[in-house]
């Protein structure tokens, strides 16, 4: 069965340096989708994306943060300058369709960790 | 804006038990839709169950069952006859008129055998 993959599974980096958390949706998908979970806290969404450009983003969602699908089958979040706060398992999900009824497909995560 | 709670951070239940999981919401919108997602440790979240707000009846699968008060603002995961591979993190997931999903906290559960 087709899934989302995210890679790396943890990243480790200084806080100011710039990170790319990698994303492959599962490949007949049109809508991605990155949300973070803080230790402890709910998972919040960051942006949606669709067609090469995105859709809907939340307050958290920054100029530090962006979105690309470089190539067809990766989808990335890149985040210019790391904060503390950035620390975070960040997921990504896709979608067939935003029909109400289509369910959104996530991967593992990628713990990140800013220090 | 929406909003989705779970009261309930960690819960365990006996092996072939029933348990039931609580969460609330709210919102100003009519239709929309709730999703159950669980996550086993080191694993990706997984849809366990769907409610469309517009139907009444509640849906069902298999060991998996909601119960929808729309009124209430409640929509409850219970899980009959837990099974060891039930143990995980719940999700209860809200999406109304835009793409994406307001999560709750979570809800732990650990099936002891």
């Amino acid at each position: 069965e087709p899934e989302v993959t995210q890679t790396p599974s943890h990243q480790v980096t200084q806080m100011g340096q710039e990170v790319i958390l990698r994303c492959v949706p599962i490949s007949n998908h049109l809508y991605f989708y990155w949300y973070r979970q803080i230790l402890g806290q709910k998972v919040e969404f960051l942006v949606s994306f669709y067609n090469n450009e995105i859709s809907e983003k939340s307050e958290i969602f920054d100029d530090q943060f962006s979105v690309e699908r470089p190539d067809g089958s990766n989808f990335t979040l890149k985040i210019r300058s790391t904060k503390l706060e950035d620390s975070a398992m960040y997921f990504c999900a896709s979608s067939p369709g935003t029909s109400f009824n289509n369910e959104q497909f996530f991967g593992p995560g990628t713990r990140l960790t800013v220090l | 804006a929406q909003t989705v709670t779970q009261s309930q951070p960690e819960m365990s239940v006996q092996e072939a038990e029933t348990v039931t999981l609580s969460c609330t919401y709210d919102t100003s919108e009519n239709n929309y839709y709730l999703f159950w997602y669980k996550q086993p440790p080191s694993r990706q979240m997984i849809l366990v169950i769907r409610q469309e707000a517009y139907k009444q009846q509640n849906a069902t699968e298999n060991r998996f069952s909601v119960n929808f008060q729309k009124a209430a603002k409640s929509f409850s995961l219970k899980i009959s006859d837990s099974q060891l591979g039930d143990t995980a993190m719940y999700f209860c997931a809200f999406r109304g008129g835009t793409y994406k999903y307001i999560f709750g906290t979570g809800t732990r559960l650990k099936v002891l055998a």
